[in-house]
């Protein structure tokens, strides 16, 4: 019973570098989302997917694109590092995207962006 | 749109204590509130939730209250074990809203010291 899955769970970058962090659910989930944590920070919404084949901006979308590859997959991608990218990253899934829901969470990547 | 405020940042107490972390919310369309537990490298799992038609709600040793009128709620937990120790986060959004509206407080850093 896997749940959410991320990979990697860490990633050094230099700046500029490109990277993709995938995310799998195998609960059958409509909704997925990317949230990073930074310290003092809390959770914030980087881009989130209500359904297969939409997404759309959170409230941190700069410098991130995000791709719903299936039901079960979605993708958060680099495309230009910059220190300021350097956080950890969350994907989460829920099961229709309602307000009211409780969020799954994988267990994150680290990433530096040196 | 809606601000979340969390306190206190950090939290430390003696096992077998209580432990409060209070929440303040911005938007009055706001009815729904989670708790988050995140325990060390691992992703945040929910604990406790309530809904605004209700004004208190408990699970075990741990319980939240609302109070509506002036947009706060509380997470208490009693009788605290170690295990307990965690950051823990507050959020709110809207009952039939996207999950795009949750928004999390900063959280709480709670050490529990045997």
């Amino acid at each position: 019973n896997a749940g959410v899955t991320q990979t990697p769970k860490f990633q050094v970058l230099k700046t500029g570098q490109s990277m993709t962090l995938q995310c799998a659910q195998d609960m059958n989930h409509n909704s997925m989302y990317w949230y990073r944590q930074d310290p003092g920070m809390g959770l914030r919404l980087i881009y989130y997917s209500a359904s297969e084949g939409t997404t759309d901006k959170g409230e941190v979308p700069n410098g991130y694109n995000v791709s719903r590859l299936n039901k079960r997959e979605f993708s958060l991608r680099l495309e230009s590092a910059a220190p300021s990218q350097t956080s950890v990253y969350f994907c989460a899934s829920s099961p229709l995207g309602r307000g009211d829901e409780k969020l799954f969470f994988g267990s994150g990547t680290q990433l530096s962006v040196l | 749109g809606e601000n979340v405020e969390q306190h206190p940042s950090t939290l430390s107490v003696q096992e077998g204590d209580s432990a409060v972390i209070k929440c303040t919310y911005s938007d009055s369309a706001s009815n729904y509130f989670p708790w988050y537990k995140q325990e060390l490298g691992k992703g945040p799992q929910l604990i406790i939730d309530i809904r605004s038609n209700v004004g208190e709600k408990k699970d075990q040793r741990i319980a939240v209250t609302l109070n509506k009128t002036a947009k706060h709620f509380s997470l208490h937990i009693t009788e605290t074990q170690p295990e307990d120790s965690a950051v823990y986060f507050c959020a709110a959004s809207m009952h039939g809203g996207s999950q795009g509206n949750l928004i999390f407080g900063k959280g709480t850093k709670l050490s529990v010291k045997p």
